[in-house]
């Protein structure tokens, strides 16, 4: 089983900010295989990043991701007010499980 | 737009079975992998099986043992059932889609509590 986990486990940033995200993977994964969801307060983890680098449907152009082998990124270029969420990285390489990240919270500074 | 609802007990006695349904409007169960996904409190996402219409199936190895995920294409749902359940299966419990293993659509999810 691939274990994922994130750092930091908060951020704490301002509206405007830049958030870089990081994800490590116990082994290697194939940046074909890796995700990003966010999930706001009450709702559902939304699909952010898949392949790594690809914006699902209706994702801004702020949230981009990046990222090859163990190490993977996520950057949110200009943080905006609903961006204050928790952040889980998946990766869909080495199954089953799928596996999850712990999460990384960004909250407002 | 596609949506996904799930419908079931929000408690369930140790020992007895779990069993959940999902919804779907705006998209056949014919295509595409229909998964279970939980959220225990305090802890990360668990993914926990997904079947196809196809048929291919897999399940978390840990929860083999217990858990069926079966396809209504009548209904255009897909249910849920884990057997012998423990506090520790106490959990947010969402059923999504999946497409070449990523989550694209989720429900909003439902608390299940294990407890007599």
């Amino acid at each position: 089983e691939i274990v994922l986990t994130q750092s930091p486990g908060t951020l704490s940033l301002s509206p405007g900010e830049r958030a870089t995200l990081s994800c490590r993977a116990s082994q290697s994964v194939n940046s074909k295989f890796f995700a990003w969801y966010q999930q706001r307060p009450g709702q559902a983890p939304r699909l952010l990043i898949h392949g790594s680098t690809n914006r699902a449907n209706g994702i801004p152009d702020r949230f981009s991701g990046s990222g090859s082998g163990t190490d993977f990124t996520l950057t949110i270029s200009r943080l905006e007010p609903e961006d204050f969420a928790v952040y889980y990285c998946q990766q869909y390489d080495a199954f089953p499980p799928f596996t999850f990240g712990p999460g990384t919270r960004v909250d407002i500074k | 737009q596609m949506q996904l609802q799930e419908s079931g007990p929000g408690l369930v006695k140790p020992s007895e079975t779990l069993s959940l349904t999902c919804t779907v409007s705006g998209a056949s169960v014919r295509s595409h992998y229909w998964t279970w996904i939980r959220q225990p409190p305090g802890r990360r996402l668990e993914w926990i099986g997904y079947n196809s219409y196809s048929g291919t199936s897999d399940y978390w190895p840990s929860l083999k043992s217990r858990v069926t995920i079966s396809i209504d294409t009548s209904t255009n749902q897909f249910s849920l059932k884990l057997n012998s359940v423990t506090a520790a299966d106490t959990a947010i419990y969402y059923c999504a889609r999946g497409s070449t293993g990523a989550f694209d659509y989720w429900s909003q999810g439902t608390l299940v509590t294990v407890s007599s």
